[in-house]
């Protein structure tokens, strides 16, 4: 079935170092995608989305890339805080199926280290 | 914050019992989702609503049911809970279909 996937369970980085943290999906159909950030004990929090006529969308301090060809789906984040540690999901959907369900990826938890 | 509360946020129940987990909103959106997260599973979507009335199953509904008979209140049932739904249990909703989704801040349950 599909699936939407990170490539690291974990990732480590100094803090002002930037990060990018990698999600594949399986769905060719997919085309709205979303960053999710959740820190211990919270709900995720919106990041920042990308629809698939975009290869590219800035917000502040993030910017995530979408490569369609590879479906491949990244999120970077510059000058690494502390307040960045958390967990970070990607999640997929089609337009078409208008109901809005997500699908998740299974996280990775970024570490930042003074 | 988006005005979504769940309740309880924390629930010890015993194996056959019936549970039944709240969400409320005061944002008016259409859509609602509840949402369950294990370890290694990410986020799972069990059920969601689009509009009163009318909900439909996600991937992992089996042993679930959900109510929605007014806008603003979501409701899970476990009519006889088991180990395996022991989890972290998350509404969230939607103000459009494909649109960003705003999480609650969880349920936890522990089924003995």
């Amino acid at each position: 079935g599909e699936s939407v996937g990170l490539h690291l369970p974990t990732l480590s980085v100094q803090e002002g170092d930037n990060s990018i943290i990698n999600c594949a999906y399986s769905n060719s159909a997919s085309d709205y995608f979303i960053w999710y950030k959740q820190e211990s004990g919270k709900g995720p929090q919106f990041i920042i989305d990308i629809r698939s006529n975009m290869d590219k969308r800035q917000g502040q301090r993030v910017t995530v890339l979408l490569n369609k060809t590879v479906k491949h789906l990244s999120l970077q984040i510059a000058a690494t805080q502390p307040g960045d540690s958390a967990v970070y999901f990607c999640a997929e959907t089609e337009d078409s199926s208008n109901t809005g369900k997500l699908i998740f990826g299974q996280g990775t938890t970024l570490q930042v280290k003074p | 914050d988006a005005g979504i509360t769940q309740s309880p946020r924390h629930k010890v129940t015993e194996t056959g019992t019936p549970v039944t987990l709240r969400c409320h909103q005061t944002e008016n959106h259409r859509y609602m989702y509840w949402y369950r997260q294990d370890p290694g599973h990410g986020l799972r979507l069990i059920h969601y609503s689009y509009g009163v009335k009318d909900t439909d199953k996600g991937e992992v509904s089996d042993g679930y049911s959900v109510s929605r008979s007014k806008t603003e209140d979501f409701l899970l049932t476990l009519e006889s809970a088991t180990s395996s739904q022991t989890s972290v249990y998350f509404c969230a909703i939607s103000g459009k279909a494909n649109g960003e989704l705003f999480f609650g801040e969880g349920s936890r349950l522990t089924v003995l």
